[in-house]
């Protein structure tokens, strides 16, 4: 069972190169999240969507874009990266209420 | 401001010992409130409350929703060395036209000594 899936797992980009996340869940899930974790920051909620089409900001979301063009695919793309955007990247999906289902992670350093 | 608030960070314990974990939440449009447990990778779920009162059970792990005081706690009972991890409070929350947002607390670190 694949559940939510990410890819790359992790990544080195250089300081102002641009890169995309994609996570793929097949649970015909409504709902989709990305979230960033830092070292005692426990999980901070970048962008999420609750359909098809349609993205909202979280609670950091400077620095980065998302799209949904298909149920099953949220991408997080970081434009120009920076120092302080290194960090593991989750991204989570769920019906419409409650229970979320993760991925394994991105793991990304910025140098 | 954190709206959702857990406690303590941290905690060390001994095997068989009982631990309480705690998290407090402020928000608008409550619909439900979860614990995740974290390991080394991505979060595994544990438990989703939505009603005062009733206590959620799973083995040595019960978690119970207190909605007028706004606050959740996970008890662990006998732990055990596997029990060590990072335990994660989440609040599912109304956020304006068709939009619910999951938000997340800092975790509390626990870990279980032999």
């Amino acid at each position: 069972n694949a559940g939510v899936t990410q890819t790359p797992k992790f990544r080195v980009l250089k300081t102002g190169q641009s890169m995309t996340l994609l996570c793929a869940q097949d649970m015909n899930h409504e709902y989709m999240y990305w979230y960033r974790q830092d070292p005692g920051m426990g999980l901070r909620l970048i962008h999420y969507s609750v359909g098809e089409g349609t993205t909202a900001k979280g609670e950091v979301p400077d620095g980065y874009n998302v799209s949904r063009l298909k149920k099953q695919n949220f991408l997080l793309g970081l434009e120009s990266a920076a120092p302080s955007q290194t960090s593991v990247y989750f991204c989570a999906s769920s019906r419409s209420q409650g229970r979320a289902f993760f991925g394994q992670g991105t793991r990304l350093t910025v140098v | 401001e954190d709206k959702v608030v857990q406690s303590p960070l941290s905690l060390v314990v001994h095997e068989g010992d009982t631990v309480t974990l705690n998290c407090s939440y402020e928000v608008t449009n409550f619909r439900s409130l979860l614990w995740y447990k974290q390991e080394k990778k991505a979060p595994t779920f544990l438990f989703m409350l939505t009603s005062s009162g009733i206590e959620k059970k799973s083995g040595r792990l019960s978690s119970i929703l207190d909605k007028k005081e706004l606050f959740s706690i996970l008890n662990i009972t006998a732990t055990q060395t596997g029990d060590s991890a990072v335990y994660l409070c989440a609040v599912d929350e109304y956020s304006g036209g068709s939009n619910y947002k999951l938000t997340f607390g800092k975790g509390t670190l626990l870990t279980v000594n032999p």
